[in-house]
């Protein structure tokens, strides 16, 4: 069955203090790994498409990478705008269908 | 300014009226599909359509209906909404469907009693 697994749930950062955010997931013949971002009440906002293993992308302080088995999103000196909930995506095997992760709800500190 | 706007933005109703959330994107997307989002579980697919009159189930189908008459309309049905309803909804859009990043809605918030 395909899946998709966060973690951690959630992270507290002070400002400054860079890490990582993990996405594992498990699907025939990945057509591309989606993360957005989302803010509260808001509705997701995208951010980046992996495709293949060993891509990167990279956008201001945030840089998604990919393996067989799962994508990192990585977060350098975050600030405190950054604070919001990270969700990844992947279209399912044979299908059009998308599954979500339940997310990485972020908090950076000032 | 491209956009999915989602109408109304928040909804009280009580268990069995039928009702109707609408959605509506600007950008000629082939790709429309319905989500919800609730606590611990994240968004579960609804419903997508790849096109005009082509609809299939998502993740979460029971409860609703949907349909795509337009290209850039894709309305969700709860012919009799229930408790377990409740929750927060999102429609959203993309081009070529599964290649191509979705364009989300702000949300609709239903809560039935």
């Amino acid at each position: 069955e395909d899946q998709v697994t966060q973690s951690p749930e959630a992270l507290r950062l002070q400002e400054g203090e860079s890490s990582s955010l993990n996405c594992s997931y498990t699907v025939s013949g990945l057509r591309g790994l989606f993360w957005y971002r989302q803010d509260p009440g808001k509705g997701p906002e995208f951010l980046f498409t992996l495709y293949s293993a060993g891509e990167e992308k990279e956008k201001e302080r945030l840089k998604a990478t990919l393996t067989k088995k799962e994508s990192f999103l990585h977060i350098t000196a975050p600030k405190p705008e950054d604070s919001a909930t990270y969700l990844c995506a992947v279209p399912t095997s044979g299908t059009y269908k998308y599954i979500f992760g339940t997310g990485t709800r972020l908090k950076v500190l000032a | 300014e491209a956009q999915v706007t989602q109408n109304p933005r928040y909804l009280i109703t009580v268990t069995g009226k039928k009702l109707t959330v609408t959605c509506s994107q600007n950008m000629n997307h082939e790709y429309m599909s319905w989500y919800r989002q609730d606590p611990g579980l994240g968004l579960r697919q609804i419903y997508y359509s790849m096109n005009v009159e082509v609809t299939d189930k998502g993740d979460v189908p029971e409860g609703y209906k949907v349909s795509r008459k337009e290209k850039r309309n894709f309305p969700l049905i709860l012919e009799s909404p229930s408790p377990n309803q409740t929750s927060l909804y999102f429609c959203a859009s993309s081009s070529r469907g599964r290649d191509t990043e979705a364009f989300f809605g702000q949300g609709t918030r239903l809560t039935v009693v």
